[in-house]
């Protein structure tokens, strides 16, 4: 079955400074990757996706880049503020009826002001 | 328009109790999931219900049975508490339906689940 990983597992940056998230998966028939942000004790958020025919993807702050030949996909956030503090999960799905979403692990940002 | 609702938010149970975890979602969507979040394991999917009518299992459905009791209501139970269960567990819905792919999830306010 698909495994995503996900690094790192914390990260601290600056406020200001961008931060980049990286994550593998291993289906290579998956085609949808979701990002997720978690603030401390709430409700998994979506805050940016991206399908397999898109390279590049970027909604304000936010960019998710995608490698289908590697199997790896990123995400940006730039200027950072301290309200980017979080956890970020990352996910792959593949375009079958039911849809079952693998998670990252995670990754604790920490936006330092 | 609520989203995905869940009840109870926190419960306690002493092993070997059962209990059943309500979820329901106002966004007519077709897929509903649980999942259970664990520190440094990220969300792993215990049941997954595609439509109205079905279900199938996810990563850790040990323990665990599901009801898709009509559209809108999925519900988890737990027949026999295990300290093993001791988690956070999330309700979502999704668009998806065999002609929508591709389709976020949204989730609940989750349930903290302790037991001892």
């Amino acid at each position: 079955g698909e495994n995503v990983e996900q690094h790192p597992s914390t990260l601290s940056v600056q406020e200001g400074d961008s931060a980049v998230i990286k994550c593998t998966y291993s289906d290579s028939a998956s085609n949808y990757f979701p990002w997720y942000k978690q603030e401390l004790g709430k409700r998994p958020q979506l805050i940016i996706d991206i399908r397999s025919n898109v390279g590049e993807k970027k909604d304000q702050r936010i960019a998710v880049t995608l490698n289908k030949t590697a199997k790896h996909f990123s995400l940006h956030i730039t200027e950072t503020q301290p309200e980017d503090s979080a956890v970020y999960f990352c996910a792959a799905s593949k375009n079958n009826y039911g849809q079952n979403f693998v998670f990252g692990p995670g990754t604790r940002l920490s936006v330092l002001p | 328009n609520a989203g995905v609702t869940q009840t109870p938010k926190f419960q306690v149970l002493k092993t070997g109790q059962s209990m059943t975890l309500q979820c329901a979602q106002d966004m007519n969507h077709n897929s509903m999931y649980w999942y259970r979040q664990d520190p440094g394991m990220g969300l792993r999917l215990i049941y997954y219900s595609a439509s109205e009518g079905t279900t199938d299992k996810g990563e850790v459905p040990n323990g665990y049975n599901v009801s898709r009791l009509n559209k809108r209501e999925f519900s988890l139970r737990l027949e026999s508490a295990a300290p093993s269960q001791t988690s956070v567990y999330f309700c979502a819905s999704s668009e998806a339906n065999h002609r929508i792919r591709n389709s976020p999830l949204h989730f609940g306010n989750g349930t903290r689940l302790t037991v001892t």
